[in-house]
């Protein structure tokens, strides 16, 4: 079992639905979540990053961690076909390399 | 601020063949990753170097070498091709401390035939 799972999809929503996307985790030293964005033929980037559990809101996206239950969340509102990409989860205890969720494919439909 | 560059773009390889994937960062970061991706498997780490003069292996180092040459550059080697290694090769680099932020480059394709 990978040490973060996430359900690679494909996912496919009309535009301006709210999406949720989901990973769990397994180790417990796990402190800081990311999320990551890939366009296609891209390179990923950091979309929002938490410390320990808790919510961020950044505009449109929050990013939410439950440490009891595992579970890593990013919710999207208002989605736009520009969100259309691969969202990655990822984790780490701190300087350890981050472990990488197989990434959720999204598609926003105008 | 070209932040991480990689070369080659794309690459096609006979089996047996060697090469060697580049990567530098302009950002002064210590730690460099490699990591490759492939269709179903996410983002699997190969190796990693946490601070310059030092190298790791990640979940799937076998048919690969590592060098950081020094802190700005950590080059990709494979001595000898397989199919299996087919793949889209990310380069990323990371501030030690704090956010735990990893910067990627723009990948390389890689045909193994």
């Amino acid at each position: 079992q990978k040490e973060v799972e996430q359900d690679p999809g494909p996912l496919s929503v009309p535009e301006g639905a709210i999406v949720s996307l989901n990973c769990t985790y397994s180790n417990s030293a796990f402190q800081y979540f990311m999320w990551y964005r890939q366009y296609s033929r891209k390179g990923p980037e950091l979309l929002m990053y938490t410390y320990s559990s808790g919510n961020k809101e950044d505009g449109r996206f929050t990013a939410q961690v439950d440490k009891s239950s595992k579970y890593i969340s990013l919710f999207i509102r208002d989605s736009q076909p520009s969100d259309s990409a691969t969202y990655l989860c990822a984790s780490n205890s701190g300087n350890t390399p981050l472990v990488f969720g197989k990434g959720t494919r999204l598609s926003v439909i105008a | 601020n070209a932040g991480v560059t990689q070369t080659p773009k794309f690459q096609v390889l006979k089996t047996g063949q060697s090469m060697t994937l580049q990567c530098a960062q302009d950002m002064n970061h210590n730690s460099m990753y490699w990591y490759r991706q492939d269709p179903g498997m996410g983002l699997r780490l190969i190796y990693y170097s946490a601070s310059e003069g030092t190298t790791d292996k990640g979940e799937v180092p076998n048919g690969y070498n590592v060098s950081r040459l020094n802190k700005r550059e950590f080059s990709l080697r494979l001595e000898s091709a397989a199919p299996s290694q087919t793949s889209v090769y990310f380069c990323a680099s990371r501030e030690r401390g704090g956010v735990e932020t990893q910067y990627f480059g723009p990948g390389t394709r890689l045909l193994v035939l």
